[in-house]
């Protein structure tokens, strides 16, 4: 089945420092890629949406400053928190979309970030 | 965004036994998934549902798409301790969108 990688699976860092998430689609090209924040016990709540060679769509109240989304490739997107407090601690999951064969998104398996 | 409401929140249940959990909408949806997350890791696929009134079964699993297309059941038949985990459904309005959560239903199998 198709195939989702997450990059890096946990980060720690300091407040203030800006983290990149990798999402890949190892063996699809993914034309949408969406991407989620999950706290503690909590649902997925999606952030935004990336097109590939298009800017990202993002949720109403999702900094676009502070979550930046690239997704230059059909196969690769990325998301940069920028300037990271500890409030942006969090589970990040990416999930990836073939638009032309209306199958499922598939997830990856998440980036536990933890913002000292 | 926009979150669809799980029912129940979580249960409890003996090894052996039948599950019923269901998610209800607002807003009509065109798709409805079923997605089981365990800790620590990204969601799992269970069922996809494409039309109104689809019944569809994988293994011990079956979910339907409710007529109205606000709403959608899943049904876990002889639970075993791996089921364990917290079930999500999602829903799409149309080809390309967004993808919308549930609340979860966090189910706890007693062996």
């Amino acid at each position: 089945g198709a195939v989702v990688s997450q990059h890096p699976s946990w980060v720690i860092c300091k407040s203030g420092t800006s983290v990149k998430i990798e999402c890949r689609s190892l063996d699809f090209q993914a034309t949408t890629m969406f991407w989620y924040r999950q706290f503690p016990k909590q649902s997925l709540m999606l952030m935004a949406t990336s097109n590939e060679g298009s800017k990202a769509t993002y949720e109403q109240g999702v900094e676009k400053d502070k979550f930046l989304i690239n997704h230059a490739s059909l196969t690769l997107s990325t998301l940069t928190v920028t300037s990271a407090h500890p409030e942006d601690s969090s589970f990040y999951i990416c999930s990836a979309y073939d638009v032309g064969k209306n199958q499922p998104q598939h997830f990856g398996d998440g980036t536990r970030l933890s913002i000292l | 965004g926009q979150q669809l409401n799980q029912s129940p929140q979580s249960m409890f249940i003996q090894e052996g036994e039948d599950v019923s959990m269901n998610c209800t909408s607002s807003s009509i949806f065109n798709t409805w998934l079923w997605y089981k997350q365990d800790p620590g890791e990204g969601p799992v696929l269970l069922i996809a549902l494409y039309k109104a009134g689809e019944l569809t079964s994988n293994g011990r699993l079956t979910a339907q798409f409710g007529i109205t297309r606000k709403d959608s059941f899943l049904n876990i038949s002889a639970s075993i301790p791996s089921d364990v985990g917290i079930y999500f459904c999602a829903g799409q309005r149309n080809t390309g969108n967004q993808f919308y959560f549930g609340t979860g239903t966090s189910l706890t199998v007693i062996p």
